[in-house]
């Protein structure tokens, strides 16, 4: 599905180092947002965006920053990564009021 | 403090037959679900919806229940196929709210053939 792509894939990392997710969505939806998937405790909000400029925490936000200066791209940064941050990380897209859309995801391990 | 809850990590079922994914809400507020369907190393893709203003959704095989008074929906597959065995995600947002969807921790199938 090419309306949403996610970069890296996969990434590894070392505790302490910045790192940076990008999003990008070629559909022009307002709403992005990230989420993290862990076992036991599904899909956790960490940020979402809506609209240029505009972001939010979600319920996750601690050690992550976003910004948002095009429509298309959403970035995700961890400051500095730490073991609790290796994850699976899914961008999402919505035009609003329909649900999202996903992205592949980006799995991440911190050593 | 969770939201949406599907309390059955688990559930494994017989080609052909009939598999019933659970989930609860406590906040009143909701009146918009869906259900998400997850393969391995591939993103959540959208499966079904129903608004508050119904109380069943149908789309082939999958049928989506909702019973406000109880704070329950339930997701219906008739006839199970193996292709079916994923995670299934329950999710509820306010219409017209934050766009923010809220997502339980899911449920993963098992299609026996």
């Amino acid at each position: 599905d090419a309306g949403i792509t996610q970069s890296p894939r996969h990434k590894v990392t070392e505790t302490g180092t910045p790192v940076t997710l990008r999003c990008h969505q070629t559909e022009n939806h307002r709403y992005m947002y990230w989420y993290r998937q862990d076992p036991g405790h599904g899909l956790r909000l960490i940020h979402y965006s809506y609209g240029v400029k505009d972001t939010d925490k979600g319920e996750v936000s601690d050690g992550y920053s976003v910004s948002r200066s095009k429509t298309e791209d959403f970035l995700l940064t961890l400051e500095s990564a730490t073991s609790s941050q290796t994850s699976v990380y899914f961008c999402a897209i919505s035009a609003g009021g329909d649900g999202y859309t996903f992205g592949s995801g980006t799995r991440l391990t911190v050593v | 403090d969770q939201q949406v809850k599907q309390n059955s990590p688990s559930l494994s079922v017989q080609e052909g037959r009939i598999s019933i994914l659970n989930c609860d809400y406590t906040n009143s507020m909701f009146d918009y679900f869906l259900w998400y369907k997850k393969y391995p190393a591939e993103g959540p893709t959208f499966l079904i919806s129903i608004s508050s203003i119904k109380d069943k959704n149908e789309d082939g095989r999958f049928t989506v229940f909702l019973n406000k008074s109880a704070k329950h929906l339930s997701l219906h597959i008739v006839p199970s196929q193996p292709g079916d065995s994923a995670v299934y995600f329950c999710a509820a947002s306010v219409w017209g709210g934050s766009e923010k969807l809220v997502f339980g921790k899911g449920t993963k199938l098992t299609v026996n053939p």
